[in-house]
């Protein structure tokens, strides 16, 4: 059974660009979660989704997207990057919308 | 609107002693809390969660504590050790949707 892995581990993009991370849930998991976690912050709740539908958003802006495909990984976009956007975006997939969530190493974006 | 607080920003404590890891929450509705664990360059791994029916959950060396009428609750590590030194996050939801609040993190530190 593979846990959750996310990719790429590391990235650096340029204000206003656009970026796509990727998450492939841990197996039979339905349920996946994103969080931005900025520096000396804990993880901030963005959005969740569960079986292809959005169930659910933080305080997150439009420009904050994602997708959740048939196999139940996820993507994550950010339009119209800003340097505040700077982060490490975790993602964590559970077996449903409210049990314990498990949480993959993190994708690291710079904007510079 | 920080709705759930960890005062302390780190802790440091002797092999074999006593861990305490306080955490302070706002929000009323909430009714599950959970710890989770952080080493560096790896996504939180849960650690201990409690229900708000509940004052006390305990497995092995880790206890939750829960004080409602105070929004407070307490994670004990007996005895500490050394590969305890992590960030240690407490956080929160309510029911209906896993949108778990996190706490800004505490660094504990287990020195040999």
């Amino acid at each position: 059974e593979t846990g959750v892995t996310q990719s790429p581990t590391h990235l650096i993009k340029t204000r206003g660009q656009q970026v796509t991370l990727r998450c492939s849930s841990q197996s039979g998991h339905n349920t996946v979660s994103w969080y931005q976690q900025a520096l000396g912050q804990g993880p901030q709740f963005i959005f969740q989704y569960y079986r292809e539908e959005e169930n659910g958003r933080g305080n997150f802006p439009p420009r904050f997207s994602g997708l959740q495909f048939p196999n139940y990984s996820s993507e994550l976009n950010v339009n119209a990057l800003e340097l505040d956007d700077s982060a490490l975006y975790l993602c964590a997939s559970s077996v449903d919308r409210n049990t314990e969530a498990f949480f993959g190493q993190g994708t690291r974006l710079t904007v510079v | 609107d920080q709705q759930v607080k960890q005062n302390s920003p780190s802790l440091s404590v002797q092999e074999g002693r006593i861990s305490i890891l306080n955490c302070d929450y706002t929000n009323s509705m909430f009714d599950y809390f959970l710890w989770y664990k952080k080493y560096p360059a790896e996504g939180p791994t849960f650690l201990i969660s409690i229900s708000s029916i509940k004052d006390k959950n305990e497995d092995g060396r880790f206890t939750v504590f829960l004080n409602k009428s105070a929004k407070h609750l307490s994670l004990h590590i007996v005895p500490s050790q050394p590969g305890d030194s992590a960030v240690y996050f407490c956080a929160a939801y309510s029911g209906g949707y896993q949108k778990v609040t996190f706490g800004t993190g505490t660094k504990l530190q287990v020195i040999p």
